[in-house]
């Protein structure tokens, strides 16, 4: 299996700060990464897919980056409605595996 | 506009066989490139993908509960069946079932079915 490694695991922040969580695989996926967003009792949303790709509807304050094994996903500008729990997923190979998580929380 | 929703018991006892139900709607797993997947959380927990079915009846697995998982479907109905054996109180989760666009994306989700296990 590809192990997905998140960075960090929670992360304290505030209103308009820039904010970088890092997405490692324990071998090269190629683009096939994305990003998803979940919060509280609420099933995942899909926010950037390959890599870099923004879904429809997406804030354009979120972006993607990376290739290989490494993997980041930025918010410009956090907004309010952006803590939440974020997930790196890999469809490289099944099965498909997520990252642990990284919990975004105010401060 | 594509919908899914998870159905089936909320509660389990320890041994039995749980058999969830994912009815969809706004596309047709009989297309070509279509897939579906389910996916568990337990409480607090990450995500874990557990299996998908593809349109021409194609089926993977993740390998540590492949012997415990079946996934079948139903064209017909517009559902996916998704069978675990054996079930034991860590298998307590939230389970999504999540239409499968291009590049392997998990692009639509139920609203997901909180499964316990226990006695």
């Amino acid at each position: 299996d590809i192990q997905m490694t998140q960075s960090p695991s929670s992360l304290s922040a505030s209103i308009g700060d820039r904010v970088t969580i890092t997405c490692r695989a324990s071998q090269s996926i190629s683009g096939h990464l994305h990003w998803y967003q979940q919060k509280p009792g609420k099933a995942p949303k899909i926010l950037i897919s390959v890599v870099s790709s923004l879904e429809s509807g997406v804030p354009s304050r979120f972006s993607g980056s990376g290739s290989g094994t490494h993997f980041a996903l930025t918010i410009s500008s956090l907004q309010p409605e952006d803590f939440a729990t974020y997930y790196c997923q890999q469809s490289y190979t099944p099965p498909y595996t997520f990252g642990q998580g990284t919990k975004l929380e105010i401060k | 506009q594509v919908t899914l929703k998870e159905s089936g018991p909320a509660l389990v006892k320890p041994t039995q066989t749980l058999t969830l139900t994912c009815t969809f709607s706004g596309f047709s797993l009989g297309t070509s490139g279509m897939r579906v997947s389910w996916i568990r959380q337990p409480p607090g927990k990450a995500l874990e993908w557990l299996a998908r079915i593809d349109w021409d009846d194609d089926k993977f697995y993740t390998p540590s509960l492949k012997t415990r998982l079946t996934i079948s479907k139903d064209n017909s109905k517009n559902q996916v069946v998704l069978t675990m054996t054996n079930m034991d109180p860590v298998d307590t989760a939230t389970y999504y079932c999540a239409r499968i666009h291009i590049n392997n994306v998990f692009d639509y989700w139920g609203q997901g079915a909180l499964v316990t296990v226990s006695s």
